[in-house]
C-alpha cells in the first residue's frame, strides 16, 4: 500500500465546510483511496472512496487531483457529531488496510 | 452501508484465561475478514487476515498460537486470545470485505481488560 500523509489535526467551525487534505505521492495506478473516520472508541466508519473521478455520497465529497498524487475530503456543513479521527488509506482492491495516525478533526460550536 | 457486529463489546477477565471474540458480517457474505488491535492513543494495527474455509494469514509478531482465528462461514470470524496477559488488554475491531473486495466495513470494536 502507498504510504499516506495527513496533518495531525484541524479545526472547523460547525456549519462550515471541512476541508481534509491527504498527500499520497506514491500512489500506484490501481489503488484507490478510502477515507475512514473513528469516533472515540468505536471501530471506523466508512466514508467513501475513489479511483481517479471525484465522488459524492450523502456523507461527503472526494476530491482526487489529475495526477492522483494527493486528495481532499470535503464535509459540506461540519456538525459536532462530525469530530473524529480522519484516516486516508490508499489500497488495491482486496488488500489489508494500513491505517496512519489520521487526521483528528474537531468540530467548534 | 453494510453492518457488522462484534460480540462481546467489552471483556474482563483474569490473567491466563482464553476469551473468544466474535465478528459477524450482518447483511452481506465477506470471504475474508481482518482483524485489528488497537491500544490506547495509537493506530490501528493489523494482525492477522481471515479467509472462510483456510488458515489465517498473521502478521510479523503476532503469534498464531496465542490468537487463534477461525472463520468457518462467509459471515462469522472469530478470534481468540488464549492465556490472556495485561499487555493483551486493548481493542479489538474486525473488518468484513465485500465480496468484490471494493471495500472493508467495520465491526464496533471489542475492549478487553485482562486483569
Amino acid at each position: 500500500d502507498a504510504k499516506t500523509t495527513q496533518p495531525p489535526s484541524m479545526d472547523c467551525a460547525e456549519g462550515r465546510a471541512a476541508n481534509l487534505p491527504c498527500n499520497h505521492s506514491t500512489i500506484s495506478g490501481n489503488e484507490y483511496v478510502y477515507w475512514y473516520r473513528q469516533i472515540h472508541s468505536q471501530g471506523p466508519q466508512y466514508i467513501i472512496h475513489g479511483l481517479k473521478n471525484n465522488e459524492t455520497n450523502e456523507m461527503a465529497s472526494l476530491i482526487i487531483t489529475e495526477d492522483r498524487k494527493s486528495s481532499t475530503l470535503i464535509l459540506p456543513h461540519a456538525t459536532l457529531r462530525d469530530t473524529a479521527v480522519y484516516y486516508c488509506i490508499a489500497s488495491n482492491y482486496g488488500q489489508n488496510f494500513v491505517f496512519g495516525p489520521g487526521t483528528r478533526l474537531s468540530v467548534l460550536p | 452501508g453494510a453492518v457488522v457486529s462484534q460480540h462481546p463489546s467489552w471483556v474482563i477477565c483474569k490473567s491466563g484465561t482464553s476469551v473468544k471474540i466474535e465478528c459477524r458480517s450482518l447483511d452481506f457474505q465477506a470471504t475474508t475478514m481482518f482483524w485489528y488491535r488497537q491500544f490506547p492513543k495509537q493506530s490501528l494495527m493489523l494482525m492477522a487476515t481471515s479467509n472462510e474455509g483456510s488458515k489465517a494469514t498473521y502478521e510479523q509478531g503476532v503469534e498464531k498460537d496465542k490468537f487463534l482465528i477461525n472463520h468457518a462461514s462467509l459471515t462469522l470470524s472469530t478470534l481468540t486470545v488464549t492465556s490472556a496477559h495485561p499487555e493483551d488488554s486493548s481493542f479489538y475491531i474486525c473488518s468484513a470485505e465485500t465480496r468484490s473486495g471494493e471495500t472493508q466495513y467495520f465491526g464496533p470494536g471489542t475492549r478487553l481488560l485482562v486483569l
